[in-house]
């Protein structure tokens, strides 16, 4: 069946490096994607998000890049910080549905 | 806006008991969700409430599981006849509406002996 993957199960990067994590999906129909961070012991928290109609969203510190040609998704952080160390996971949905599909996870690792 | 809370954090039972899990949401969120995560893995969905109604369910939830949102505001999970492969983290999350964030709790860890 179509699902979400991640291409790297770790990245470990030094402090102040931009990290990159990316995230392939197979379902062409989904236009709706988030991205979360997960750190031990807690629940998934809320980074950012980006529907289908746009190709690329910013926040703090934060880049979500969207394509859609290649069903790519990747999250880029600015100058990563040792609080960036998590567990970090893309989700896939459709609007209207209301499963989100996860996929398994990039681990996140910042070198002082 | 004080997140999504769940309740026990924790829970060690004995194989063959019965467990119950409350999920409170964010409150103007009207809509509820369950999740289950294991270890090295992604949430898998579960169930979803619109208010008070289930308005679906996964394949992965057996007829042990039930679920209820009485007054679409909080919302357990039973889980009967427990199982060692019903060890994982439950998690609840809350969102305004379809196409919104899903915000999570910090899950319930189950733990069966």
């Amino acid at each position: 069946g179509e699902s979400v993957g991640l291409h790297l199960p770790t990245l470990s990067v030094q402090e102040g490096d931009n990290s990159i994590i990316n995230c392939a999906y197979s379902n062409s129909a989904s236009d709706y994607f988030i991205w979360y961070k997960q750190e031990s012991g807690k629940g998934p928290q809320f980074i950012i998000d980006i529907r289908s109609n746009m190709d690329k969203r910013q926040g703090q510190r934060v880049t979500v890049l969207l394509n859609k040609t290649v069903k790519h998704l990747s999250l880029q952080i600015a100058a990563t910080q040792p609080g960036d160390s998590a567990v970090y996971f893309c989700a896939e949905n459709i609007i209207g549905n209301n499963d989100m599909r996860f996929g398994a996870g990039t681990r996140l690792t910042v070198k002082p | 806006d004080t997140g999504v809370s769940q309740d026990p954090r924790h829970k060690i039972t004995k194989r063959g008991q019965n467990v119950t899990f409350r999920c409170d949401p964010i409150s103007e969120h009207n809509r509820l969700y369950w999740y289950r995560q294991t270890l090295g893995q992604g949430p898998e969905f579960l169930t979803y409430f619109q208010n008070e109604a289930q308005l679906e369910k996964s394949r992965l939830l057996s007829d042990r599981f039930s679920a209820e949102r009485p007054k679409g505001s909080f919302s357990t999970l039973e889980i009967q006849r427990t199982e060692q492969g019903d060890s994982a983290m439950y998690l609840c999350a809350s969102s305004r509406g379809g196409g919104q964030p899903q915000h999570f709790g910090d899950g319930t860890r189950l733990s069966i002996l």
